[in-house]
């Protein structure tokens, strides 16, 4: 079966601009996450949605912000972008929105490499 | 104090040994703790995941958890090069709602032929 799918891969963004990079989940999948990945400080989550609602958010600032649609795909959009953004967003989808012991299946693309310069 | 600390290597070590991986982490919540393998330009790679102290085996892969000293490890017994990549440990909370991974900083493994 087809794994998370993120769109773009690559990304070059100037200072201030905004970018928005998408995510169709695993079929069935119904929670969508957000990572941001940097050297620096790793694995970070952003925030979670799961029926079109965000229910988990990370320490971002509100330039960060996301939505998911009925059919589960989600995006994120980065407004008023800064060098600091430049990092792997990663989105991860896992099944019906809670964790099942015997069918773990938090899943997570191969990511986008945002470039701002 | 971070949530979740890992050694932050890089380790390097020849074919066939046997390699460990730790990591320790606060907060005693009810919660999954689960190693993704990451290679270059790849998203992370569920490996294993637990929820009770003790040993979880999967082939040549051991994920151990002892919670009463908070602390994971993942053992990989006759190493190979294609287990060269970098691993994250990682933990969830439990409970429906709860999806929002707490990652330590990865180790970075590298297998010598």
């Amino acid at each position: 079966k087809a794994g998370v799918t993120q769109t773009p891969r690559y990304l070059i963004k100037t200072r201030g601009q905004q970018v928005t990079l998408s995510c169709s989940p695993i079929s069935g999948h119904r929670s969508v996450s957000w990572y941001q990945q940097t050297p620096g400080q790793g694995l970070q989550f952003l925030f979670e949605y799961f029926s079109e609602t965000q229910r988990n958010k990370g320490n971002f600032p509100g330039r960060f912000s996301g939505r998911q649609f009925s059919n589960s795909r989600s995006e994120m959009n980065v407004s008023t972008l800064e060098l600091g953004d430049s990092a792997l967003y990663l989105c991860a989808s896992s099944l019906v929105g809670h964790l099942d012991l015997s069918n773990y299946g938090y899943t997570f693309g191969s990511g986008t490499r945002l470039t701002v310069v | 104090q971070k949530e979740v600390e890992q050694d932050p290597g890089p380790l390097s070590v020849p074919e066939g040994a046997i390699v460990s991986l730790n990591c320790t982490y606060s907060n005693s919540a009810f919660q999954y703790f689960m190693w993704y393998r990451q290679y270059s330009r790849k998203g992370p790679e569920l490996l294993m995941y637990t929820y009770s102290s003790g040993n979880k085996e999967d082939g040549r892969f051991t994920a151990q958890v002892d919670k009463s000293s908070k602390y994971i490890s993942l053992f990989i017994r006759d190493s190979q090069p294609s287990d060269s990549a970098t691993y994250l440990c990682a933990k969830n909370p439990t409970g429906f709602g709860n999806e929002k991974l707490t990652f330590g900083t990865g180790t970075r493994l590298t297998i010598i032929p």
